[in-house]
């Protein structure tokens, strides 16, 4: 049983350039969570998204951050016209059951973002 | 609103010392959920516990052991006889019962030196 993959593991952007960052979530979760984790930081929160609806996305930057999960395939953030400052690693969770009970949520493996 | 405070931003060791992660959280449900994980070198996010609000009782396993006081809000982190491979960055961090994301504390980076 696979865990949750994120890939890439590593990704470097020239600033102005756009980052598609990809989650596969683990077999039979709908749910999928994007955390990012700036340098020397704990994980903060993003979005919260399932199958084709966004639930909350009180985290993310109002400007050049999106993020979709389709019916069919990965989850999908996307980065438009990086800055430095947007250099992380970025991690994405997953669950089976709505977030509004118990439920454990499983890290990927992040992807490292690095903006020249 | 929900916090979590990490106050050791590092800690040093020498390998076989214990060593106690201190973890301080805020919430206003009476129903949640605290973790603990594990950052090693390579980046990725290792699970090491669980813990209930509901269930106080404190937890071993091998060289780790948790202490959860909930009247002060406290879900400490202890490693007995430290070993190098012990190195890493760890995050507590909190989920609310009806909370839809977890909150993580700034992390405590362990140095554990031969």
């Amino acid at each position: 049983n696979a865990g949750v993959m994120q890939n890439p593991r590593h990704l470097v952007r020239r600033r102005g350039q756009e980052a598609r960052l990809r989650c596969s979530p683990m077999k039979g979760h709908s749910h999928v969570y994007w955390y990012r984790q700036l340098p020397e930081e704990g994980l903060k929160f993003m979005v919260y998204l399932q199958k084709e609806n966004i639930i909350d996305e009180s985290g993310m930057p109002k400007e050049r951050f999106s993020a979709e999960f389709p019916k069919e395939g990965p989850s999908i953030l996307r980065i438009q016209q990086v800055v430095r400052g947007d250099s992380a690693a970025y991690f994405c969770a997953s669950s089976p059951i709505a977030a509004f009970s118990y439920n454990e949520q499983f890290f990927g493996p992040g992807t490292r973002l690095t903006v020249l | 609103a929900q916090k979590v405070t990490q106050a050791q931003t590092e800690i040093s060791v020498v390998e076989k010392e214990d060593v106690t992660l201190d973890c301080v959280y805020e919430t206003r449900d009476t129903t949640y959920y605290l973790f603990w994980y594990k950052q090693p070198p390579s980046g990725e996010l290792v699970f090491l516990i669980r813990r209930n609000s509901f269930d106080e009782q404190n937890e071993i396993s091998g060289r780790y052991s948790w202490n959860f006081q909930k009247s002060t809000s406290s879900f400490n982190f202890t490693i007995t006889a430290s070993q190098v491979v012990d190195s890493a960055v760890y995050f507590c961090a909190l989920k609310e019962n009806y909370g839809q994301n977890f909150v993580f504390g700034p992390g405590t980076r362990l140095s554990v030196l031969p």
